[in-house]
């Protein structure tokens, strides 16, 4: 079955700085990508959903990169502030569950420190 | 937007009691989810639901576990007996739609659970 892969498990940036996120996958019949940002106590909140014709995908202060090729996914913080602070999780999905199922990456931890 | 409320937010029980879970999905939505997750480990699927019946489960949709959403109100996973190793925290997720490209899944907070 699918595996994802999510690096690094805790990252820790200076305001203002960019912060990288990747996740790599192995099954070649994934078709969605998800990023998903959890603050502390808080829902799974969906930050961006990206089919896999779309290689670049640029969302509020953040871009999203599938690289298929690869097997690749990331999430690249641009100018990353205090409220950054989360944990961030990738998932997959095949194109017949079209996001009802979904495999997870193992999450990462951001600190933004002032 | 849209909120799908878990409750509680921790329980701990003692090994061999059941538990129920309680979900409450986003109110239009028909399908809905269970995640668990172990303490370090990936998010993973257990379970999804639709009009009154289980669609898919995975190997950790053990036989001691069962979902059911009564008349449209919470949706509930239930473990009885639970045993140590279903210590973890169980996310609820929800979605208007199935295979299509409008599908989101929206998720609540979680239930921590602690067998002891």
């Amino acid at each position: 079955g699918e595996q994802v892969e999510q690096r690094p498990p805790h990252l820790s940036v200076r305001e203002g700085d960019s912060a990288v996120i990747t996740c790599t996958y192995t099954d070649p019949n994934s078709y969605y990508f998800f990023w998903y940002k959890q603050e502390p106590g808080a829902s799974l909140q969906l930050l961006m959903k990206v089919f896999s014709s779309t290689e670049i995908n640029e969302g509020q202060g953040f871009t999203v990169l599938l690289n298929k090729k690869d097997k690749r996914l990331s999430l690249n913080l641009t100018a990353a502030h205090p409220g950054d602070s989360a944990a961030y999780f990738c998932a997959v999905s095949e194109w017949d569950n079209a996001g009802a199922k979904l495999t997870f990456g193992g999450g990462t931890r951001l600190t933004v420190r002032p | 937007g849209p909120k799908v409320l878990q409750i509680p937010s921790h329980q701990i029980i003692d090994m061999g009691q059941m538990v129920t879970l309680n979900c409450d999905p986003v109110s239009n939505h028909l399908y809905f989810y269970w995640y668990k997750q172990i303490l370090g480990q990936q998010m993973e699927f257990l379970v999804n639901f639709y009009n009154g019946k289980v669609m898919e489960k995975s190997k950790l949709f053990k036989d001691q576990f069962s979902v059911e959403r009564p008349d449209g109100s919470y949706f509930t996973l239930k473990i009885q007996p639970t045993a140590l190793e279903d210590s973890a925290v169980y996310f609820c997720a929800s979605s208007r739609e199935r295979g299509s490209s409008q599908n989101t899944l929206y998720f609540g907070a979680g239930t921590r659970l602690s067998v002891l």
